[in-house]
């Protein structure tokens, strides 16, 4: 099946630094990608919705300028957690939207922030 | 907010019996889909239902679909204790939300 990777699975780095993560879809192409963040025993959130191309579309109360999303081409969104704080530890999972099968999402084996 | 919620948040089961969850959302769909993520893991995929469709079977899941009421239920019956995970309903239509989510417990 296809298969959506991220990069690095796992960061620690310190307070004040930025942190890019990658998401690629390997083995087909993906319009949209979406952005989630999953603190522990709690259900993932969306962040915010990457489109190949555009500007990306956040969630309410998901502050744009903080987490960065850039979608340049068809297998490649990134997220950049700028400035990071302890509070922005947390599992950030992508997911990427088959172009050829709208209705098929592939996820990301997510990416574990740690903020010292 | 438009995740939505499902209950119960958490189950505890023998091994063998059955379990339900149901979920309940806010918005239009054009699919829900169900997830199940062990601790600290990735998503795995179990079933997708469309909005036209009212009942779906795979293996031990059965997914129901009610779009008048906004809800969903996932049953899987006779548990194993391989079955403990997180399960995650999520509705799919321009975005991609998911639900609270309900913690299971099959206990051997």
């Amino acid at each position: 099946g296809a298969v959506v990777s991220q990069h690095p699975s796992w960061v620690i780095c310190k307070s004040g630094t930025s942190v890019k993560i990658e998401c690629r879809s390997l083995d087909f192409q993906a319009t949209t990608m979406f952005w989630y963040r999953q603190f522990p025993k709690q259900s993932l959130m969306l962040m915010a919705t990457s489109n190949e191309g555009s500007k990306a579309t956040y969630e309410q109360g998901v502050e744009k300028d903080k987490f960065l999303i850039n979608h340049a081409s068809l297998t490649l969104s990134t997220l950049t957690v700028t400035s990071a704080h302890p509070e922005d530890s947390s599992f950030y999972i992508c997911s990427a939207r088959d172009i050829a099968n709208q209705e098929t999402q592939y996820f990301g084996p997510g990416t574990r922030l740690l903020v010292l | 907010s438009q995740q939505g919620e499902e209950d119960p948040q958490a189950l505890s089961i023998q091994e063998g019996e059955n379990a339900t969850m149901n979920c309940s959302y806010k918005t239009s769909i054009n699919n829900l889909q169900w997830y199940r993520q062990n601790s600290g893991r990735g998503l795995v995929h179990l079933i997708l239902i469309r909005s036209n469709e009212r009942e779906k079977h795979s293996g031990r899941l059965r997914v129901t679909l009610d779009t008048s009421k906004k809800s969903s239920s996932l049953l899987i019956t006779a548990s194993r204790a391989a079955d403990t995970a997180s399960y995650f309903c999520a509705t799919d239509y321009n975005q991609f939300y998911f639900g609270t989510g309900t913690s299971l417990t099959v206990i051997p």
